[in-house]
C-alpha cells in the first residue's frame, strides 16, 4: 500500500464525453504527477501539481486539465474523449519534485475505456 | 526527444537463476534512475532507485549504473515465479518534474 487512492477504478465512457479522474495522495506529499499508460506500453507522464500549480507537463493536448486542492488531493479531467484515451491513469505522489534520494508512489490506478 | 529503450522480451530463467533487465536512455542529464515492477492489471510497484554510478543492493535485487554508458540494469537473484511480471525502467527528466519510462520487459520465471 504506498498511501495513494484512486477514484474510480474501473469506468467507461462514450467518444465525445467527458471524465473526471480523482487522488489522495500520500500524508505528507504535497506534489502530485499523473500519467497515461496504454495497453502494452510504459507510463507517460501527462503533467505535475505542485502546491497547486501546474508544475510541468508532458505531451498531451490541452483537452487533459487539472487541478490540486488545497489538501494535495487531485483531479485529472479529459474532454471530448477519443477512443484512443483508453488506457490506465496513474497517480503518483511524492514530497517535491524528484531528485536523489526522492522518488514517487503510484496509485491502483484508474481504468478507462472509451467505446 | 528523451528516451528509455529496453528489451520487450520475454526473458524466460529457471526458478534459481539470476535475471538480468537492461535499460539504456538518451537523457545525459537524467539524475535518477528507477526501476518498477507490475503485475498484470496492477499499478507499477517501485523495486529500487539509484542515483550514483555503482551497485545498489536491496536483498535480493540489485540495481547498477553506468552513467558514461548511459546503462542501468537490474539483477534479480534467486529467481522466483512470483518475479513473473514486467519490469519498467524510469529516467527522472525535466529538471525532477517527470519520470520517462521505457516500455518494459516481461520475466517469466519457470518452476
Amino acid at each position: 500500500e504506498t498511501g495513494v487512492t484512486q477514484s474510480p477504478t474501473h469506468l467507461i465512457k462514450t467518444r465525445g464525453q467527458q471524465v473526471t479522474l480523482r487522488c489522495s495522495s500520500q500524508s505528507g506529499h504535497n506534489t502530485v504527477s499523473w500519467y497515461q499508460q496504454a495497453l502494452g506500453q510504459g507510463p507517460q507522464f501527462i503533467f505535475q501539481y505542485y502546491r497547486e500549480e501546474e508544475n510541468g507537463r508532458g505531451n498531451f493536448p490541452p483537452r487533459f486539465s487539472g487541478l490540486q486542492f488545497p489538501n494535495y488531493s487531485s483531479e485529472l479531467n479529459v474532454n471530448a474523449l477519443e477512443l484512443d484515451d483508453s488506457a490506465l491513469y496513474l497517480c503518483a505522489s511524492s514530497y517535491g519534485s524528484l531528485g536523489t534520494g526522492n522518488t514517487i508512489y503510484f496509485g491502483e490506478g484508474s481504468w478507462l475505456t472509451v467505446v | 526527444q528523451k528516451e528509455v529503450e529496453q528489451n520487450s522480451g520475454p526473458l524466460s530463467v529457471p526458478e534459481g537463476a539470476i535475471a538480468s533487465l537492461n535499460c539504456t536512455y538518451s537523457d545525459r542529464g537524467s539524475q535518477s534512475f528507477f526501476w518498477y515492477r507490475q503485475y498484470s492489471g496492477k499499478s507499477p510497484e517501485l523495486i529500487m532507485f539509484i542515483y550514483s554510478n555503482g551497485d545498489k543492493e536491496d536483498g535480493r535485487f540489485t540495481a547498477q549504473l553506468n552513467k558514461a554508458s548511459q546503462y542501468v540494469s537490474l539483477l534479480i537473484r534467486d529467481s522466483q515465479p512470483s518475479d513473473s511480471a514486467t519490469y519498467l525502467c524510469a529516467v527522472n527528466h525535466q529538471a525532477g518534474t517527470a519520470l520517462i519510462f521505457g516500455k518494459g520487459t516481461t520475466l517469466s520465471v519457470s518452476s
